[in-house]
């Protein structure tokens, strides 16, 4: 159980252009979803959280226009990178948890590249 | 506000030997720890993980991770590694204030490379 789902696993698109990066709740709901970015060898640095129904909540340094997220269901988040740049390149990771002492339970991620 | 150190960036280990990865964790108060493990182009999967009770904790896969509170660590171990087990290795710790919103702050992550 608490499988989450990201789609599309990988991405390739023009400067300029907008990205749509889904994830999905399989088997539970979540109010809260949580998007991460890792950069290359390095860690997972958390971008912002995901609400149901409200707005995310950022965190400091990342530009809410840029990464536009939407959390319309309990079980779908979406994260929109518009005018994507080459430093948009990188790895995202979406997760969730299913009880409130639960794991975070991650999608596969999406490696995003910004030619 | 939590954080977390893990001062291995890299751990070469040759196969079937005893292998340990550090962590260290701050934060004013009561937390939970986890264990992620990543293989390339992939997800997070948890390994294993700290909530309350024992402070050993094992996987199905042989690992095991002790919280020591008095020295603030979240050590992963394991008494012999093999080759599969070659991955990132994530230290990740939450408070538990907020429920189902709490916030997991990772540390930098150990390549755990196993050698032949």
């Amino acid at each position: 159980g608490a499988v989450v789902s990201q789609h599309p696993s990988w991405v390739i698109c023009k400067s300029g252009t907008s990205v749509k990066i889904e994830c999905r709740s399989l088997d539970f709901q979540a109010t809260t979803m949580f998007w991460y970015r890792q950069f290359p060898k390095q860690s997972l640095m958390l971008m912002a959280t995901s609400n149901e129904g409200s707005k995310a909540t950022y965190e400091q340094g990342v530009e809410k226009d840029k990464f536009l997220i939407n959390h319309a269901s309990l079980t779908l988040s979406t994260l929109t990178v518009t005018s994507a740049h080459p430093e948009d390149s990188s790895f995202y990771i979406c997760s969730a948890r299913n009880r409130a002492e639960s794991p975070l339970h991650f999608g596969n991620g999406t490696r995003l590249t910004v030619t | 506000a939590q954080s977390v150190t893990q001062l291995d960036s890299q751990v070469p280990v040759f196969e079937e030997a005893p292998v340990e990865l550090r962590c260290n964790y701050s934060s004013s108060v009561s937390v939970y720890l986890f264990w992620y493990v990543q293989y390339p182009n992939q997800g997070l999967q948890l390994l294993l993980k700290y909530l309350s009770g024992s402070t050993l904790v094992e996987s199905i896969n042989g690992f095991e991770a002790e919280f020591n509170k008095s020295q603030t660590s979240f050590h992963l171990r394991k008494p012999s590694v093999h080759i599969s087990d070659t991955a990132e290795y994530f230290c990740a710790v939450s408070d538990f204030t907020g429920g189902a919103t709490n916030k997991l702050i990772f540390g930098t992550g150990t390549l755990l490379a196993v050698q032949p």
